[in-house]
């Protein structure tokens, strides 16, 4: 088992640009979650999905934001146009469905938005 | 809603301290607790996890008692080491009006000093 694969692992990029963070989960797992993590807010939640299907996205920060999963083990997170507050660690996650069954995180995407 | 609150770190150890990180937690229902840790450059791992009041998780030498009574879920360990240096999150999952997601502390830095 490979675990949750993220890439890429750093992307840099200017201020307007369309970045594309993608996500592999581990097979079997039917709950995807995206993370943000910055040193002033934490772990904040962005968007999760059970079975393909956004369940909740309320912690989107706004429409720059969008998440898909095209099938049961991929998704991305794009932000378009990208802004210097969006730099921060992005993390995916995947589950079973349950609310005993742990999260598997993958080891992050490290964006920087100049 | 459903929240935790971990003692503010960071907190600083010389090896084979006993560690105590303080979480408590508020939600309505039955929820699973869980720590996770997150070592530099990496995602979060769970540490440990219990699903019922009472149950004690243990992993590593770390252990967390669930207690209802008094909302907590502290993680203990009796000598820490170097190695243990990292982010310690305290997470919840399931209880009334949860839908699946886990909802997470804001994390506790811990360094132990050889």
């Amino acid at each position: 088992d490979a675990g949750v694969i993220q890439s890429p692992r750093h992307e840099v990029t200017e201020m307007g640009q369309e970045v594309t963070l993608r996500c592999k989960l581990i097979s079997g797992h039917n709950s995807l979650f995206w993370y943000r993590q910055t040193m002033m807010r934490g772990l904040e939640l962005l968007i999760y999905f059970n079975n393909n299907v956004p369940i909740d996205d309320s912690g989107m920060p706004e429409d720059r934001f969008s998440a898909k999963m095209p099938n049961a083990s991929f998704s991305t997170l794009k932000i378009q146009p990208s802004e210097p507050r969006d730099s921060a660690v992005y993390f995916c996650a995947s589950s079973s469905q349950g609310q005993n069954s742990p999260l598997h995180f993958g080891n992050g995407t490290r964006l920087t938005v100049t | 809603g459903n929240s935790v609150t971990q003692m503010e770190g960071p907190v600083t150890l010389s090896e084979e301290a006993f560690l105590t990180i303080n979480c408590t937690y508020t939600a309505t229902g039955y929820p699973s607790l869980f720590w996770y840790v997150q070592y530099p450059g990496e995602g979060l791992q769970l540490l440990l996890k219990a699903t019922k009041a009472d149950d004690k998780g243990s992993n590593k030498g770390f252990e967390a008692t669930y207690r209802k009574e008094t909302t907590s879920f502290h993680l203990e360990k009796g000598s820490v080491q170097v190695s243990d240096s990292a982010v310690y999150f305290c997470a919840l999952s399931g209880g009334s009006g949860n839908t699946g997601k886990l909802i997470f502390g804001q994390g506790t830095t811990l360094q132990v000093k050889p």
